[in-house]
């Protein structure tokens, strides 16, 4: 089966502007999940989908960031307007169910870069 | 508050030896703890998944253990090859809400050289 799949995987904006990330989960996962790292600290959690519902979103830092599943399959993460401090990786994730014993498959990240 | 502290965080071997990484975690309620290597560019891949009932799980020339009772546990790697340089990171799952939530460790950054 197709892994999970971020586009783009790396993006250089500058301040002010907007960027919107792209996640496809793998097809069946019911749970999506966003992730950040930002340099020098551990990968943090931002939200959480089932479906095209959002489960959890205490992780978002402010609300210049739109998260979005639409149709319960892919979604998005807009960053509007961008700040220096939003620079990192963004992972994203999916799993089947969400259960103890069920795995999570990351996707390889996007990294954003504010300047 | 819920925290994963990992140690070291760098560690420089030579190919062929063997290295323990460590995880201490205050999290509660606790579910599972797993170890994720990450390759540079990568997403995180699971590595070992262990509740806390089990105290060793083993994938390969990795075998990480649980201590519930002190909340720490150990990723040691045998044999080590070039292809283990990685980040390999250490994350709790704290169960709230009804939910699963994934606390991470920063990772301890591992280098084997020739």
């Amino acid at each position: 089966e197709a892994g999970v799949t971020q586009f783009p995987s790396h993006s250089v904006i500058e301040k002010g502007q907007t960027v919107t990330l792209r996640c496809d989960p793998i097809s069946g996962h019911d749970n999506l999940y966003w992730y950040r790292r930002v340099m020098g600290k551990e990968i943090k959690f931002l939200l959480h989908f089932v479906k095209e519902s959002k489960q959890d979103e205490s992780g978002m830092p402010n609300n210049r960031f739109l998260a979005e599943r639409t149709g319960g399959t892919y979604s998005t993460l807009k960053v509007q307007p961008a700040e220096l401090e939003d620079s990192g990786v963004y992972f994203c994730a999916s799993s089947r169910r969400d259960r103890t014993h069920y795995g999570y498959t990351f996707g390889s990240g996007t990294r954003l870069t504010v300047v | 508050k819920n925290q994963v502290e990992q140690s070291p965080q760098s560690l420089i071997i030579l190919e062929g030896k063997n290295c323990t990484l460590q995880c201490n975690y205050t999290v509660s309620p606790f579910s599972n703890l797993r170890w994720y290597k990450q390759d540079t560019g990568r997403g995180p891949v699971s590595l070992t998944i262990m509740t806390f009932s089990e105290n060793t799980k083993s994938n390969g020339r990795y075998t990480a253990t649980l201590d519930a009772d002190t909340k720490q546990s150990s990723l040691h790697i045998t044999a080590s090859q070039l292809s283990d340089s990685a980040s390999y990171i250490c994350v709790v799952t704290w169960f709230s809400g009804g939910y699963n939530k994934l606390i991470f460790g920063a990772g301890t950054r591992l280098a084997v050289h020739p």
